[in-house]
């Protein structure tokens, strides 16, 4: 049971590239979530998924896209890396029978656009 | 415009002594309130957590109290130990918001032998 997994671990874009993180949970979760955390700021908000089948913006959403691919995979896209987009970005699950606080965290991936 | 504050960036308590973590809200309509611990290079974990219908929750050394009039939590940790450093985030939410947080900037604890 690895909960929620996030690929890369690690990535440098050039400005203008495009890449697709990927964020899968085994957790049967119905809810799923990407933030990001700059320094001195918190975790933000980028885009969540109630349930399979639908999106919402969250606090940041401009720049990014996601795509909810099925109950088990959210993954969090930049069609045109921006230096303003290094971050670390984290994707979470939740269950919408558990508590609030049950969300659940993967590691992370660290990117940054030069 | 941050709806959540943690305005102690950092903090160093003795082993043994009480960590007391502060944070303050805006947004009335918030209800529900959520400390997070995070160790580097790893993601959040769910530490404890408050509904605003309660002033203390109580999870063995961790206890959240809840001051609604003054819109401000604060997260008690005793005894503190030297597992217990990490960065802390406080967050809120509200109940039909579909678990969409918002998280203070977070305080990052140093437990001291």
């Amino acid at each position: 049971n690895a909960g929620v997994t996030q690929t890369p671990k690690f990535q440098v874009l050039k400005t203008g590239q495009s890449m697709t993180l990927q964020c899968a949970q085994d957790m049967n979760h119905n809810s799923m979530y990407w933030y990001r955390q700059d320094p001195g700021m918190g975790l933000r908000l980028i885009y969540y998924s109630a349930s399979e089948g639908t999106t919402d913006k969250g606090e940041v959403p401009n720049g990014y896209n996601v795509s909810r691919l099925n109950k088990r995979e959210f993954s969090l896209r930049l069609e045109s890396a921006a230096p303003s987009q290094t971050s670390v970005y984290f994707c979470a699950s939740r269950s919408q029978a558990g508590l609030l606080g049950d969300q659940y965290f993967g590691p992370g991936t660290r990117l940054l656009v030069l | 415009d941050q709806q959540v504050k943690q305005n102690s960036p950092s903090l160093s308590v003795q082993e043994g002594r009480i960590s007391i973590l502060n944070c303050d809200y805006t947004n009335s309509m918030f209800d529900y309130f959520l400390w997070y611990k995070k160790y580097p290079a790893e993601g959040p974990t769910f530490l404890i957590s408050i509904s605003s219908i309660k002033d203390k929750n109580e999870d063995g050394r961790f206890t959240v109290f809840l001051n609604k009039s003054a819109k401000h939590l604060s997260l008690h940790i005793v005894p503190s130990q030297p597992g217990d450093s990490a960065v802390y985030f406080c967050a809120a939410t509200r109940t039909d918001s579909w678990g969409k947080l918002q998280f203070g900037a977070g305080t990052q604890v140093v437990v001291t032998p």
